[in-house]
This record gives C-alpha cells, sequence and structure tokens, in this order.
C-alpha cells in the first residue's frame, strides 16, 4: 500500500519549453501533496504545499509563476515548468499525505528533468 | 519548524548493527520523528517513525530518549545494499512539512 507515481521518470527538453510532471497515488486518497527539487549531492528542498481543490502554497524563493501546480483530485497533482532553462534542470521528487491528522508521506520515485 | 542534526558520514561493514542518532533539541510536543531512506535517482523511502520510548518495525528500530530532543535509528546486520543516504525527519505537526537536513550517507562495506 501506500504507493506514489511520477510521470515520466526523465525528461528532456528544449530551452524555453513547457514540463509538466504527474503525481499520483496509486492506492489512498491524497488531501495535501507535496513538491521537492534535489540537486546533485544535496538534499531535498522543499518548493510548495499542494491541497486538493485549493491554491498551493509556495515556499520563499519559489517562483510560482514559473512553477504551476495543480491538484485537480484527491490523487493527482501536477508540476509544470513553464520556459524551462537549463538552471531549472534537476530531480523533482513529489510525496503525498494520505489525511490530515496521518503524518507520514510517502514520496514517488522522482523526475529527472534535463533542460539543454 | 524543528531543525535536524546528524552526522554527514557512517562507514559500517556487512553483518555490523549500525546506529545513527540525529538530535532535534526544539522539538515540539506533538512533532513526530521520521527516518527516510534514499537510493540515488530515487526518491526517499519510508523507514520508520516514532513519537516517544522504542519503535519496531522489519526493517529497523527506533530509540526516542524520555526528552525527545535525540533518536537513534538502529539498523540490524546492515548488507551491502542498505548504502544509502538516510535523513532523520520532525514532522511539523500543522500542515505537515518535511524540512530535509543534510542527512546521513552510510556507506556499507563488504
Amino acid at each position: 500500500g501506500a504507493v506514489v507515481s511520477q510521470h515520466p521518470s526523465r525528461v528532456i527538453c528544449k530551452s524555453g519549453t513547457s514540463v509538466k510532471i504527474e503525481c499520483r497515488s496509486l492506492d489512498f486518497q491524497a488531501t495535501t501533496m507535496f513538491w521537492y527539487r534535489q540537486f546533485p549531492k544535496q538534499s531535498l528542498m522543499l518548493m510548495a504545499t499542494s491541497n486538493e481543490g485549493s491554491k498551493a502554497t509556495y515556499e520563499q524563493g519559489v517562483e510560482k509563476d514559473k512553477f504551476l501546480i495543480n491538484h485537480a483530485s484527491l490523487t493527482l497533482s501536477t508540476l509544470t515548468v513553464t520556459s524551462a532553462h537549463p538552471e531549472d534542470s534537476s530531480f523533482y521528487i513529489c510525496s503525498a499525505r494520505m489525511a490530515i491528522g496521518q503524518e507520514t508521506q510517502y514520496f514517488g520515485p522522482g523526475t529527472r528533468l534535463l533542460v539543454l | 519548524l524543528a531543525k535536524t542534526t546528524q552526522p554527514i558520514s557512517m562507514d559500517s561493514y556487512e553483518g555490523q548493527e549500525v546506529n545513527i542518532t540525529c538530535s532535534h533539541n526544539n522539538i515540539a510536543t506533538n512533532d513526530y520523528i521520521t527516518w527516510y531512506q534514499q537510493f540515488p535517482s530515487q526518491g526517499p523511502r519510508f523507514i520508520i517513525q516514532g513519537y516517544k520510548t522504542k519503535v519496531t518495525n522489519e526493517v529497523a528500530s527506533l530509540f526516542i530518549p524520555a526528552d525527545r530532543k535525540s533518536s537513534t535509528l538502529s539498523l540490524p546486520r546492515v548488507s551491502l545494499s542498505d548504502t544509502a543516504v538516510y535523513y532523520c525527519l520532525v514532522i511539523y505537526n500543522q500542515g505537515g512539512k518535511l524540512i530535509f537536513g543534510q542527512g546521513t550517507e552510510l556507506s556499507v562495506k563488504p
């Protein structure tokens, strides 16, 4: 149980294009999903918190117009990197929390983004 | 948010017990302590979670003293496949934010 998937697992795109990453909770409903970014040899950095049916809450320094988050249902959240540039190349990881009061978060396998 | 401090790296040999200690001096009353394991280019994997005293599951034990200002993850009889980065996190009870520290890079040698 508690499986989170991400799609795609890796993507290569040209500079200036937009990339959408999907995060799905496969066997549970996630009231809250989180998006992280991880650069090589570094720890995970929280980008935003996504609650189903409401606007995402972004961490300081994360541009909301650059990283669009949509939490359309209790099992799906999407992160769109708009007008991607080489410095956006990173490992993007989502996590999902089952319900309020359940503090355990389950992580997806991550999406490797390379912007040329 | 409670900050955690743990060793940057640890070395061990196959078959040994490994104990990784994490400090969280300003943990709040309702905070939980959670440990994750991460392999390169993979998302973190939940290992164990606890609030106080001792918690044990099929892969690890978590020891939390009465003051809860630290915790120790114990991995029994490690194997080469346990080589990974281990993160200690304090879960902020309101909002569920996970703030990752640098983690402990465990290297298990034959």
